[in-house]
């Protein structure tokens, strides 16, 4: 597409009940990148996808969290068992290619899924 | 990975003044690159620096990379309400794919 497309763009859920957030990346773009941003703090990196592997999931809160992405485009977060503290805006990114120690590409970014857990 | 820090933290301008944000490493930068979000938005990418001492211009907007490439700068002149955002200077992180972004620098244009 176009442009990087989230959704649903905005969740509320209920604590303890799971969640399945979704991010479609510009067509050719083989990174994608999560990450999450609480009210009027910066991007928390949750994780990174070159292709559809996942080389890194360090940045994953808890166990509660996973993600996957097939066919090299369509990405989902899947968060279990809401709490409270994963209300926040989750915002995903694609870029043509992933950095190297001597080069990033730019982000695109989507306009995020909104989440509050209550 | 390559910590940046960025000040100010929090900007408040008159609408007309000239506003800067500064972004700094202890280490040296390969690439510096520029983003901007507005109250509500997304974070849009505005431009990357590779070279050192590089200066690159969009309209009221001045962006500067160290000689060093340690530091980087964004002047916007004569500030308009439009200005109003949050302006990131995420570096690379940890692994070197990903970017880490800090708080930014937020600013706020009073009419």
């Amino acid at each position: 597409g176009a442009g990087v497309s989230q959704s649903p763009s905005n969740k509320v859920t209920e604590k303890g009940k799971d969640v399945e957030l979704r991010c479609d990346p510009i067509s050719g773009h083989t990174a994608l990148y999560w990450y999450r941003q609480s009210l009027g703090q910066g991007l928390e990196f949750l994780i990174y996808f070159q292709g559809n592997s996942a080389p890194d999931k360090s940045g994953l809160p808890s166990d509660r969290f996973s993600a996957e992405r097939t066919g090299g485009s369509v990405s989902t977060l899947t968060i279990q068992r809401t709490q409270q503290e994963d209300s926040a805006v989750y915002l995903c990114a694609s870029s043509i290619a992933p950095g190297n120690r001597d080069f990033n590409y730019g982000y695109t970014f989507g306009s995020g899924t909104r989440l509050t857990v209550v | 990975g390559q910590q940046v820090m960025q000040i100010p933290q929090y900007q408040h301008v008159q609408e007309g003044e000239d506003f800067t944000t500064y972004c700094n490493s202890s280490t040296t930068l390969s690439n510096i690159q520029w983003y901007k979000q507005r109250p509500g938005g997304h974070p849009v990418f505005l431009i990357q620096l590779v070279k050192s001492g590089e200066v690159k211009k969009q309209k009221r907007l001045t962006f500067q990379f160290g000689e060093a490439k340690k530091n980087s700068s964004l002047h916007i002149t004569a500030t308009q309400t439009t200005d109003v955002g949050t302006y990131f200077c995420p570096s690379p992180g940890a692994g070197s794919y990903q970017l880490t972004f800090g708080k930014g620098t937020k600013l706020s244009v009073i009419p």
